[in-house]
């Protein structure tokens, strides 16, 4: 089944204690991104890759890295986790850019940082 | 910066009824425009998806149109069902990002 995978899909976690949220996709699609969301400012996207060892930053990156070092994989790095990324993430990748193609979502990761 | 809003933020209708979604948005240089349904607790499911170059799009009972030049895109649902209680986002997309409208959360009343 054509699917973007993410673990875990919950953790809750202390500050300052370093996670990364994986993220696989199996359709060999080349563009990748990750979003949060969280009520009342809905989903923002935080970094997004048109391919590999190719990464850019979305509209709020900071406190988060990523790589890309393969194609079907897409891992989240929060170093130092601080309580307001407490939050709802998504990892999602479409085919080629996502200019001309539908996006698929993965099921979410909830994250708790105490 | 690109704005996108929905409004409603909520909205309750009987079943069987035809309704129209909203979304505008403040740059009109984009690459597409996509409706995603987001049930609770679950992930997005992409609806349609309308390129820039194209009016309009439509899947089974939904119909996408897009006005590049007013901004605006319209959802319409005909004849609605319970199981198209969800929350509806729309999403446009330039140079590889995408910027996401906070969603109407439509209920249909049995």
């Amino acid at each position: 089944e054509a699917q973007v995978t993410q673990n875990p899909r919950y953790l809750i976690t202390v500050t300052g204690k370093k996670l990364t949220v994986t993220c696989s996709q199996n359709m060999n699609h080349e563009y990748m991104s990750w979003y949060r969301q969280d009520p009342g400012l809905g989903l923002r996207q935080i970094y997004y890759s048109m391919n590999v060892e190719v990464t850019d930053k979305g509209d709020v990156p900071e406190g988060y890295k990523v790589s890309r070092k393969e194609k079907r994989n897409f891992p989240l790095i929060l170093e130092s986790p601080s309580p307001n990324q407490t939050s709802l993430y998504f990892c999602a990748s479409s085919p080629v850019g996502a200019g001309a193609n539908v996006l698929t979502f993965g099921a979410g990761s909830r994250l708790t940082v105490l | 910066k690109q704005e996108v809003t929905q409004i409603p933020a909520a909205l309750s209708v009987p079943e069987g009824e035809n309704l129209v979604l909203n979304c505008s948005f403040t740059d009109s240089a984009i690459y597409n425009l996509q409706w995603f349904r987001q049930d609770p607790g679950k992930g997005l499911t992409s609806l349609l998806l309308i390129q820039s170059s194209q009016r309009e799009q439509t899947s089974g009972r939904l119909n996408a149109s897009l006005d590049k030049s007013s901004g605006r895109s319209t959802l319409y649902i005909a004849a609605s069902q319970p199981g198209d209680s969800a929350t509806y986002l729309c999403a446009v997309n330039r140079d590889d990002k995408i910027i996401f409208g906070k969603g109407t959360r439509l209920h249909i009343l049995p």
